[in-house]
């Protein structure tokens, strides 16, 4: 069964301390990886996706990367407003399978 | 502006009442999904449909039903059959690409 997993549950750090959230997988015929930001009571929202291990995305303080196993997103001098839940997901040949977040909070 | 639209953002449901979640986009996406999240889970799939008129079950469909009359709209009934409905709801679409962009959301409640 395809299974997406993320990790840690929730991370709490200071303003400008850098960090990285892990998403580990195991979806067949893998078809690409997104990551997605999600507020509190809101709809997610995209980030990136990823296709092939090696493959690298950045986004002003956010940078994504994706192994043959684990997909990483790297979070580099973060600001309050990165606040958020971080949602990772494996797309099949069926169906987009997600993991459970990371909620990751800032403080200033 | 083009996306997806959600309505209502609150609902609340009496036991044995059936009620409809709206969603509809403006993106000319052909894919269209239902997914529920609960606290401390990842989204669940309860429906998809990929073409008008065409739907398919995902992986917590029992007590849902869904339509696809237009390409623009996909709603969600929640049935009296759901014994646990009290969630967050959240549309989304697709077109070319695999990426699914989310609505707003819907949280039901049941009083």
């Amino acid at each position: 069964e395809d299974q997406v997993t993320q990790s840690p549950e929730a991370l709490r750090l200071q303003e400008g301390e850098s960090s990285s959230l892990n998403c580990s997988y195991t979806v067949s015929g893998l078809r690409g990886l997104f990551w997605y930001r999600q507020d509190p009571g809101k709809g997610p929202e995209f980030l990136f996706t990823l296709y092939s291990a090696g493959e690298e995305k950045e986004k002003e303080r956010l940078k994504a990367t994706l192994t043959k196993k684990e997909s990483f997103l790297h979070i580099t001098a973060p600001k309050p407003e990165d606040s958020a839940t971080y949602l990772c997901a494996g797309q099949g040949a069926q169906k987009l399978v997600f993991g459970q977040g990371t909620r990751l909070t800032i403080n200033p | 502006d083009g996306g997806i639209t959600q309505s209502p953002k609150y609902l609340f449901r009496k036991e044995g009442q059936n009620v409809t979640l709206s969603c509809e986009q403006n993106l000319n996406h052909d894919a269209m999904y239902w997914y529920r999240q609960d606290p401390g889970q990842g989204l669940r799939l309860i429906y998809y449909s990929q073409i008008v008129n065409d739907f398919q079950k995902g992986d917590i469909a029992e007590g849902y039903s869904v339509s696809r009359e237009k390409k623009e709209s996909f709603p969600l009934t929640v049935t009296s059959a759901q014994k646990n409905p009290t969630a967050f709801y959240l549309c989304a679409s697709s077109g070319s690409t695999d990426t699914q962009y989310f609505g707003p959301g819907t949280r039901l409640t049941v009083l």
